[in-house]
């Protein structure tokens, strides 16, 4: 299993604020999901990114891969209440078909 | 809407116990996956099935076994379970082919085992 980590573990920001969660290994991967998973709910694909160096936006999200498809990083801008949840980075390696998870970043975003 | 469900949201079993969560995709999804969720560790997989009759270990298999004999429907057993495996299950599907694994999920079963 390849090891992704995440970063911070935790995060608790004001409505408005700006935040960003970062995903890394030592591993190269096919391709990068991120999920975000409300509180007694399954998680839930926001994207997937395939190229290194790709950036895709989703309304206030934006989502980076990185160069060498090593790492990732998820960028909220002006934060609400509504994104509160955990979100998930979890990469499909280049040797087979599994997905590896982080242990996830619990975001809180205060009204 | 596409959808995963789980047989149980909530379930209380005693140690020892045969254990049995259900899960069924309406996706006509090839693949199948049984993860478990615990604080801090993420979502660890346990089994997984790319078809009918298969099953793949994943990276925590001892103490679980599973079932596919239809294509929509993939069973968890916890032939005797025990206080450890006390956690949030979680049932995922997703196709085969260039769709990157992008998985479903479903919402969960939180076993507590005493």
């Amino acid at each position: 299993t390849q090891l992704l980590e995440q970063s911070p573990q935790f995060l608790s920001i004001q409505e408005g604020e700006n935040l960003t969660v970062y995903c890394n290994s030592s591993s190269v991967f096919s391709s990068l999901q991120w999920y975000r998973q409300e509180p007694g709910e399954g998680p839930v694909l926001l994207v997937t990114v395939v190229t290194g160096g790709e950036v895709k936006k989703l309304k206030r999200l934006t989502f980076q891969f990185g160069d060498a498809r090593k790492d990732s990083s998820l960028h909220i801008t002006a934060a609400q209440p509504g994104d509160t949840g955990l979100y998930l980075c979890a990469g499909v390696g280049s040797n087979d078909y599994k997905l590896s998870f982080g242990a996830g970043t619990t975001v809180t975003v205060r009204a | 809407d596409v959808k995963v469900t789980q047989s149980s949201r909530y379930l209380v079993k005693r140690t020892g116990e045969k254990v049995f969560l259900e899960c069924v995709q309406d996706m006509d999804h090839e693949n199948m996956f049984w993860y478990r969720q615990d604080p801090g560790l993420g979502l660890r997989l346990i089994y997984f099935s790319y078809d009918v009759k298969m099953k793949e270990k994943g990276d925590i298999p001892e103490g679980y076994s599973v079932s596919r004999e239809k294509k929509e429907r993939f069973s968890l057993i916890l032939e005797s379970a025990s206080t450890n495996q006390t956690s949030m299950y979680l049932c995922a599907s997703s196709f085969t082919g260039e769709h990157y694994n992008e998985q479903f999920f479903g919402p969960g079963t939180r076993l507590t085992v005493l």
